[in-house]
């Protein structure tokens, strides 16, 4: 079965600072891993999508991740917080016909 | 193009009401899956159809139902509405149950 976590509930960061929010999947069939994120009182949107090509994949919004099989991770990282990246941001993985969802990590930017 | 809709946007009901959200696609799409994403949490899967039958279905009870239309819309069904079921629904379709594209949410409060 399909799990995913993440690690920190909340993440602050100081504008300009580099963003990391850890993400690490199980899974037992090669993984389709996604990262989405959410702003208050909207949907989904998503970042990125790791589909078996390229390792690293790079998203919207200047963020890219990273699968990592050994550790089993795909961490989502973007070099320069910006406070419009203020916002909960999801990792899911694709399981038997639905996505699985971590719990999810809120992103606070200081000024 | 369209995006995928949900409506209605939001919803207020009572304990032990019945409400129904509903779904269309992305055109083109044939498979339409149901999320629950209660407040501080990741999306929790429901249901996925295809092709007007159910294809999944997550660790709900039986008061939630589905069904998906001739045109791949699609409606969701809670009956005996407790206080939990307060949460954000969201639809997401798909052309055959790999990519999702989600909509923006029908934010459901049950007093």
């Amino acid at each position: 079965a399909q799990s995913v976590t993440q690690l920190g509930s909340h993440v602050s960061v100081s504008e300009g600072a580099l963003v990391l929010l850890r993400c690490n999947y199980s899974s037992s069939v090669p993984p389709y891993l996604f990262w989405y994120v959410q702003y208050p009182n909207q949907g989904l949107q998503l970042l990125l999508k790791y589909t078996s090509a390229a390792t690293l994949v790079k998203g919207i919004n200047g963020f890219e991740a990273e699968f990592k099989k050994s550790e089993t991770s795909f961490h989502l990282t973007k070099p320069s917080a910006h406070m419009s990246d203020a916002a909960e941001y999801f990792c899911a993985v694709s399981g038997t016909y639905k996505y699985i969802f971590g719990t999810g990590t809120r992103l606070k930017v200081l000024a | 193009d369209a995006g995928v809709t949900q409506s209605p946007t939001h919803l207020i009901k009572t304990r032990g009401q019945q409400v129904t959200l509903r779904c269309s696609p992305i055109s083109g799409h044939k498979s339409v899956s149901w999320y629950q994403q209660v407040l501080g949490q990741g999306p929790q899967f429901i249901f996925q159809y295809y092709e007007k039958e159910e294809r999944g279905r997550g660790n709900f009870p039986d008061r939630f139902s589905a069904r998906q239309f001739p045109n791949y819309s699609s409606e969701l069904n809670v009956n005996a509405l407790l206080l939990g079921d307060s949460a954000l629904y969201l639809c997401a379709s798909s052309w055959g149950g790999d990519e999702q594209f989600f909509g923006p949410g029908t934010r459901l409060t049950v007093l």
